[in-house]
């Protein structure tokens, strides 16, 4: 398989509920992004790994827990989420983190739909 | 703080017209990327544009760099219902490892 894969595509949960999306990379990229798609919101930068290391946290509640155990996978772990917490998902992928017009794009996802009850 | 405005919010045409949105920021970028995204899925990388002054066409999608690297046009001709969704542009900032995105362009195409 090819590119950027998330699952699920679609989670519903409670608010007392654990649950962990999952992303992973077929690139070869070093650097891997989780976003957030609300709607009528530009997209939001949460988390930022390079080479495994979180570089960038955005002010993301603690409800909301980042993992990346190598370059290829990703994931988000929620728990006691709010229900203003529904959105979109992302994880990007893009060759390395340092600047370099030939390494600042980045690779999406499909996502996955979160509704939280 | 960089940001990137873009214009209109909404466009609703016909399908065969022509059309352009715009991309625009205070800052200069090194690059700028655009992006499609339909409803449900991940944005979808078409271009990105790297020099001043650059044009690149993807078919019926023609995409320009400002000279001055602060602002990106996206012009469509003959539109089709299968160039309807949203239209993001995106660029790295200048200090560290953020992407600032635009809010986007919902285009919608009627047969």
């Amino acid at each position: 398989e090819t590119g950027v894969t998330q699952t699920p595509r679609h989670l519903v949960m409670g608010m007392t509920n654990k649950k962990s999306l999952k992303c992973e990379q077929h690139l070869g990229h070093n650097a891997m992004y989780w976003y957030k798609q609300s709607a009528k919101k530009p997209l939001e930068l949460m988390f930022v790994y390079s080479l495994e290391e979180r570089v960038e946290n955005n002010s993301v509640p603690s409800r909301f827990s980042p993992e990346c155990p190598n370059s290829s996978h990703l994931f988000l772990h929620l728990h006691t989420l709010q229900p203003e917490d529904s959105a979109l998902y992302l994880c990007a992928s893009s060759q390395v983190v340092v600047r370099g017009p030939d390494t600042d794009t980045q690779y999406f996802g499909p996502g996955t739909r979160l509704t939280v009850l | 703080t960089q940001l990137l405005e873009q214009s209109p919010q909404f466009l609703s045409i016909q399908e065969g017209e022509n059309l352009t949105v715009y991309c625009n920021s205070s800052s200069v970028f090194s690059s700028l990327q655009w992006y499609r995204q339909e409803p449900g899925e991940g944005p979808v990388l078409l271009v990105t544009v790297v020099t001043g002054g650059e044009v690149k066409k993807l078919k019926r999608l023609t995409f320009q760099f400002g000279d001055a690297r602060k602002d990106s046009s996206l012009h469509i001709t003959a539109a089709q219902p299968g160039d309807t969704g949203l239209y993001l542009c995106a660029g790295p900032d200048n200090y560290g490892q953020n992407f600032v995105f635009g809010p986007g362009t919902r285009l919608s195409v009627l047969p």
